[in-house]
C-alpha cells in the first residue's frame, strides 16, 4: 500500500534559519504530492503542490520538488520565521485508489523561536 | 468565504452515548471525507463521499456511520462512542477527486470517558 514518511520533530530553529523537512513515500501508482500546514487550534492548510516528477511546488517562501528517483518531496525554507512555527504533513493522492485519499505522514512540528 | 465548518469544536461525552459531528462546506464541493488525526499516526481517512447519496469507507471506518442526503453536509455518526475514539477529527471536501487540494474544517476534538 500507499504510505509517507517524514521526519520526526520537533524541530527548533532560530528565526532566520534553514529549514528542512524530509519526506519520503511509497506508491503503487503515480501520485500527486502535498505539503499541508497546520497552525496551533486550526485545520489543515495546502502550502504546496507537485503532479509529475521534477516538479517544483512553491509557495509563501516554501519549495518542494518532486524526485521520483528518490522517491522525496522534501520541504525546504531559506530563511524561516516565528510565524511558521506549525505542524508540517507531507501527503500523496493516489490516482489509482478509491476515495481520492490523501495518505499523511506523521507530520513535523516546526518551533521558531525570536 | 470559502469554507469547511465543523461543530461542536470540542465535545466531552461518556462511553456509549450516541453524537453526531456535522459537516458543512460552502463551495459545492462534490467530494468529502472525513480523517481522524492521532499523536504519530498523521491524518487518516475514515469515510469519504464522491458525491450525494454515494458513501464508502476509508482507512479506519469501524465505529463509525456517515450519510450525504444533501451535497454540502455531511455529518460523522458515532452510535456507541468508545475511549479508543477519542480524537480530534477532521472534515475536508475538494471539487472532484483526483489532484483536487482538500479544504479542511478547523477540527473537532473529541474526549470519550
Amino acid at each position: 500500500g500507499n504510505s509517507v514518511t517524514q521526519m520526526e520533530g520537533p524541530v527548533t530553529l532560530s528565526e532566520e534559519a534553514f529549514l528542512t523537512i524530509n519526506c519520503t513515500y511509497t506508491a503503487t501508482g503515480y501520485p500527486s504530492l502535498f505539503w499541508y500546514v497546520q497552525y496551533p487550534g486550526e485545520g489543515l492548510q495546502l502550502l504546496l503542490k507537485a503532479t509529475k516528477a521534477d516538479d517544483k511546488g512553491s509557495n509563501k517562501g516554501f519549495e518542494a520538488t518532486y524526485r521520483k528517483e528518490t522517491t522525496s518531496f522534501h520541504l525546504e525554507k531559506g530563511s524561516v520565521q516565528v510565524s511558521d512555527s506549525a505542524v508540517y504533513f507531507c501527503a500523496l493522492s493516489d490516482p489509482e485508489a478509491a476515495g481520492n485519499k490523501l495518505t499523511f505522514g506523521g507530520g513535523t512540528r516546526v518551533l521558531v523561536k525570536p | 468565504e470559502a469554507q469547511v465548518t465543523q461543530n461542536p469544536r470540542y465535545l466531552i461525552t461518556v462511553t456509549g452515548k450516541k453524537l453526531t459531528v456535522t459537516c458543512s462546506q460552502n463551495m459545492n464541493h462534490e467530494y468529502m471525507s472525513w480523517y481522524r488525526q492521532d499523536p504519530g499516526l498523521g491524518l487518516r481517512q475514515i469515510y469519504y463521499s464522491m458525491n450525494v447519496e454515494v458513501t464508502d469507507k476509508g482507512d479506519v471506518p469501524e465505529g463509525y456511520k456517515v450519510s450525504r442526503k444533501e451535497k454540502r453536509n455531511f455529518p460523522l455518526i458515532l452510535e456507541s462512542p468508545s475511549p479508543n475514539q477519542t480524537s480530534l477529527y477532521f472534515c475536508a471536501s475538494s471539487l472532484t477527486t483526483g489532484v483536487q487540494p482538500q479544504h479542511f474544517g478547523d477540527g473537532t476534538r473529541l474526549s470519550i470517558l
